[in-house]
């Protein structure tokens, strides 16, 4: 299957600043991807859809302000955490979707202190 | 009634039975079916795909599909301890509309 990366695979940061997160499809052009979060033991919850070029889709409830995404190229999609909050500790994974299917980068452990 | 449903579980099984896991969803206009397994801490895997009626068999899993009752499996066979995680179905309705069950949390037991 197709090859997702994320960078960093894990961050802690302190309250107040800011996180980017990087999301890459490593052997496919990907038209499409996909932002997630899920707390423990929880589902995956799709947060936003970032198509290259044009300005990411937001699920309801998602600060757009707060969640800023960026997909500037075929390859590569970026999502920052703003102000961060200890309430926005979570696992967040992205994913990239080749055709019909969808693969999944290994995701980003947040923590906020 | 949501899109994908899912049996929670967990469901446990002993090491060597066949593990059965369904699901069920709402879109009747859904194409595109998908099983991702996802271990504890880490993110879904892509598992089985499959498009059209009937089963598809690769290695120990076996997808079942069956579009006029809106129902799709998935079927492990030998299961092993290493297959204990929990198993997301996914659906795409239409080109990148892809939604998630909660998954089912399954456990073999040595």
């Amino acid at each position: 299957g197709a090859v997702v990366s994320q960078h960093p695979s894990w961050v802690i940061c302190k309250s107040g600043t800011s996180v980017k997160i990087e999301c890459r499809s490593l052997d496919f052009q990907a038209t499409t991807m996909f932002w997630y979060r899920q707390f423990p033991k929880q589902s995956l919850m799709l947060m936003a859809t970032s198509n290259e070029g044009s300005k990411a889709t937001y699920e309801q409830g998602v600060e757009k302000d707060k969640f800023l995404i960026n997909h500037a190229s075929l390859t590569l999609s970026t999502l920052t955490v703003t102000s961060a909050h200890p309430e926005d500790s979570s696992f967040y994974i992205c994913s990239a979707s080749e055709g019909a299917e969808q693969f999944f980068g290994p995701g980003t452990r947040l923590t906020v202190l | 009634q949501k899109e994908v449903e899912q049996n929670s579980g967990p469901l446990s099984v002993p090491e060597g039975a066949i593990a059965s896991l369904n699901c069920t969803y709402s879109d009747r206009v859904s194409q595109s079916f998908f099983w991702y397994r996802q271990y504890s801490g880490k993110s879904p895997e892509l598992i089985m795909s499959i498009y059209s009626n009937g089963d598809k068999e690769d290695g120990r899993f076996t997808a079942q599909l069956n579009k006029a009752s809106q129902y799709v499996s998935l079927l492990i066979r030998d299961s092993q301890p290493s297959d204990s995680a929990t198993y997301l179905c996914a659906v795409n309705a239409a080109h990148n509309d892809m939604r998630f069950g909660a998954g089912t949390r399954l456990t073999v037991k040595p």
